[in-house]
Order: C-alpha cells, then structure tokens, then sequence
C-alpha cells in the first residue's frame, strides 16, 4: 500500500450539484497531484498543490478547484457538476525535493446522473 | 498529436508467451519516463522507471529511444496475474505531471 488515501470511495450526484473529495498524502510527501480518468481513458491531469498553492494545472474549467492543507492534505471541489465529470478522481503525491515516483490514492468514483 | 500515444490493444496471449508494447512521445525536452499498470478498476502502480540504458526487473524489460520518441516494456513468460492495463507515462518536467498514453490492455489466458 502506498500511504496515500481517499475518501469517499464512491459517489453519486446529479448534474448542477457540487461534491468535494478528499486526498491524505503519503507521510512526507508535500506535493499532490489531481487526476481524472474516464473510462477507457489515461488519467488526465487537472492540478497540482505544493505549499498550499495551486502548482499547475491542466486543461479544466475554473468550476474545477482545490485546496492543499498545512499537512499536506487535500481537496478537490467541482461546481455545477456535468455528465461528463463521471469518472474516477486521484490524487498522486510525492515529496518534490527527493524525487519524481508518484504514488496514487486507491480514487473516488464519481457517477453525475 | 496526442503527447502520449498507446495502442489501446487488447494484446491476448497464452501463459509463457512474450509480449511487448510500444509507446511514442511528441516532447522532446522529456526527461523522465515510467510504466504503470492498472488493475480493473483500481489505481495506477508504479512497474518500473524507464531509463536510457534500458532497465530490467525480473520478467519485465523497458527500453528507451530517445532519438525515436519511443518507448517499450517487454513481458517475458507471462502470468495469468499479468492481465492488466499498462500505462505509458512521461513526466513533465516543468509541473512536474505526469503524462498518460491510453494504456494496453493486456489478457494472458491459460
């Protein structure tokens, strides 16, 4: 096991809603990355957090933001959910001064109805 | 041009076969290079790095050309337990994400 955890597993809303997921990084880990992966699909970036500041991001609307807390957990919110966000969320973390291996979380599956 | 590019597969083989799978890049400033496997709905998990010199770790080879863009895993004697999807995946450097292919699927049959 990695370490790295999240939460919910699993999680159904419908279309307009908003949902927040959760990512507890590997101890020693300071920097987490978000992914979404639709089925079929490689994982696709959407942010990156170190030292509580968004790092990067990748090809997603605003209605996609994040936090990273002082322990180095961290939130994923999406607003007005869509269709197309169904799909499996991770989070990935490493330690940015000590190398470049990132470990994932197990994912939350989101469904949109 | 997708920046990571896989064939989806699947590659179907019987136990002991060899299989290889190939992967290209479009970023040539690409340093860093992994494969990952995935399990049926599970999360990605670190096979090996990919290294210029080529790199082996047990039944699994990887193989990097840079002048090609082109990256490879080889499967020697595969297990039924090898049945997975393998990722393709370059980092990139300046946010330090990582980059996906599609992945391959692959199912080894008794």
């Amino acid at each position: 096991e990695t370490g790295v955890t999240q939460s919910p597993t699993h999680l159904i809303k419908t279309r307009g809603q908003q949902v927040t997921l959760r990512c507890s990084s590997q101890s020693g880990h300071n920097t987490v990355s978000w992914y979404q992966q639709a089925l079929g699909q490689g994982p696709q970036f959407i942010f990156q957090y170190y030292r509580e500041e968004e790092n990067g991001r990748g090809n997603f609307p605003p209605r996609f933001s994040g936090l990273q807390f002082p322990n180095y957990s961290s939130e994923l919110n999406v607003n007005a959910l869509e269709l197309d966000d169904s799909a499996l969320y991770l989070c990935a973390t490493h330690d940015r001064r000590g190398g470049e291996t990132q470990y994932f979380g197990p994912g939350t599956r989101l469904l949109v109805l | 041009r997708k920046e990571v590019e896989q064939d989806p597969g699947p590659f179907n083989v019987p136990e002991g076969a060899t299989v290889a799978f190939n992967c290209t890049y479009s970023n040539s400033a690409s340093q860093s290079f992994f494969w990952y496997r995935q399990d049926c709905r599970k999360e990605p998990k670190l096979l090996m790095s990919v290294y210029s010199s080529g790199n082996e770790d047990g039944r699994f080879t990887a193989q990097l050309n840079r002048a090609s863009q082109y990256i490879s895993l080889l499967i020697r004697d595969s297990k039924l337990s090898d049945s997975a999807t393998y990722l393709c995946v370059v980092l990139d450097t300046g946010f330090q994400k990582l980059v996906f292919g599609t992945g391959t699927r692959l199912l080894v049959s008794p």
